[in-house]
This record gives structure tokens, sequence and C-alpha cells, in this order.
């Protein structure tokens, strides 16, 4: 079983609608989850941090962490086409190592 | 805004050559950390650094690396004799651990390392 587990995509949403990320991971001791945004060629871009259960809000963004399901999510609300990039989310192991997924790309379309 | 930087932006080197990549960290963190990312593939992780000395490596990090803080700035990667394999994007990230627990980790905006 993979680390940290998303779906690739594409995923495409229209301007303004809500754009949903979903993210498993197999480490049952993490503690620690992110949301990373990556345009093509360039760095990952930190956007969102959780650490406790429940939801977190930022702006447009809201990171969701359930523990008992092993699953953290990232909504991005009223989206727009500079929103579009490859998310990865991140999470920080037992052993304080950083293990990515493989990213979701998301599209959104004028 | 403190950011992590890295030099060279590009780097071309041919096989079996040593190659240095340069960060420096964000000043007040104290985790410094190296990663790559082929072209096309996932973040991996490679090493972390804490307290003068390696604190994790992955399996990618194998006697071919090193890693090192020649100063209270730098934070370089040596790989020892580059394969075509090594040839990816390489991220430094540093993060600041304190009493309260901040994980967070910064990217540096990477070296491009070519291996021809």
């Amino acid at each position: 079983q993979k680390e940290v587990e998303q779906n690739s995509g594409p995923l495409s949403v229209p301007e303004g609608a809500i754009a949903s990320l979903n993210c498993t991971y197999s480490d049952r001791g993490s503690q620690s989850f992110f949301w990373y945004r990556q345009y093509s060629g360039k760095s990952p871009e930190l956007i969102m941090f959780i650490y406790s259960n429940g939801d977190k809000e930022d702006g447009r963004f809201t990171a969701q962490l359930n523990k008992a399901s092993q699953y953290v999510s990232l909504l991005i609300r009223d989206s727009q086409p500079s929103d579009s990039a490859t998310y990865l989310c991140a999470v920080i192991l037992l052993n304080n190592d950083m293990r990515f997924g493989a990213g979701t790309r998301l599209t959104v379309k004028p | 805004e403190p950011e992590v930087t890295q030099t060279p932006s590009h780097q071309v080197t041919q096989m079996g050559q040593e190659v240095i990549l340069r960060c420096v960290p964000i000043s007040n963190h104290l985790y410094f950390y190296w990663y790559r990312q082929i072209l096309g593939q996932k973040v991996e992780f490679l090493v972390s650094f804490y307290n003068n000395e390696i604190s994790e490596k992955s399996e990618i990090f194998d006697d071919q690396f090193s890693v090192e803080r020649p100063d209270g700035s730098n934070f370089t990667l040596k790989i020892r004799s580059t394969k075509l394999e090594d040839s990816a994007m390489y991220f430094c990230a540093s993060s600041e651990m304190g009493t309260s627990g901040t994980y967070e980790q910064y990217f540096g905006p990477g070296t491009r390392l070519t291996v021809t």
C-alpha cells in the first residue's frame, strides 16, 4: 500500500465551482498533514496544513482531516483559472519524514 | 517574507562528475531537507538534517550522496559520481521545529540537474 495516495486526475471544474481533492494515508500514527500547490516547472508551495481532526478554513481553502478514516481533503471554493495546478498531499510519518502523494492535477475552466 | 533560496537554478554535468547543489534555508529554521522530483513524477524525500547531522534518509540517498552545512547559512547536497538517472529537479526545504511543534516545510525554487 502506498504511503500517501491521491487520485491523479485530471480534475476539471468550471470557474466558480467547488473543487474537492482527496488523499488517504497508510501510517496510522501520522499527525501532520499538508497541502501543497505546484505549478508546472515550479516548486511546491504550502497552502494549508492541518493537525487536528475536523475542518480548517483559510480564505477559499478548507482542509478536512479524519484520522480514524486516514483521510484528508482540500476544498477550494469559488475556483479560479489561476487555481489550475497540481495539488500535492503530504504527510509527516512517525519518523518525522514527509511523504508526498503523486498529486492531483486540477484544471479550472473559465 | 523570508524564503529558501537555491543555486544554481540549472546545472548540466557529464556522467561521472561530481556536483554540489546549494541552498540557503530560512534563517531561523532548524530542520533542513532535500527532495528530488524526476520529470513527471512525484516529489521524493532524500534526507533530513538537524543539529549538524543527518536525521533521516531514504533508500535513494545512497553512498553517492552527502549533505553538509559548511557554515551558518548554507546547506549543500553533493552527488559524487552522477548517473543519467540523477537527472531531476532537486528541492531544498526548511522548517522551524519550535516548542509549538510546527512542522511546515517551505521549499526553495529548485535546481534542475541534467546529467548527459
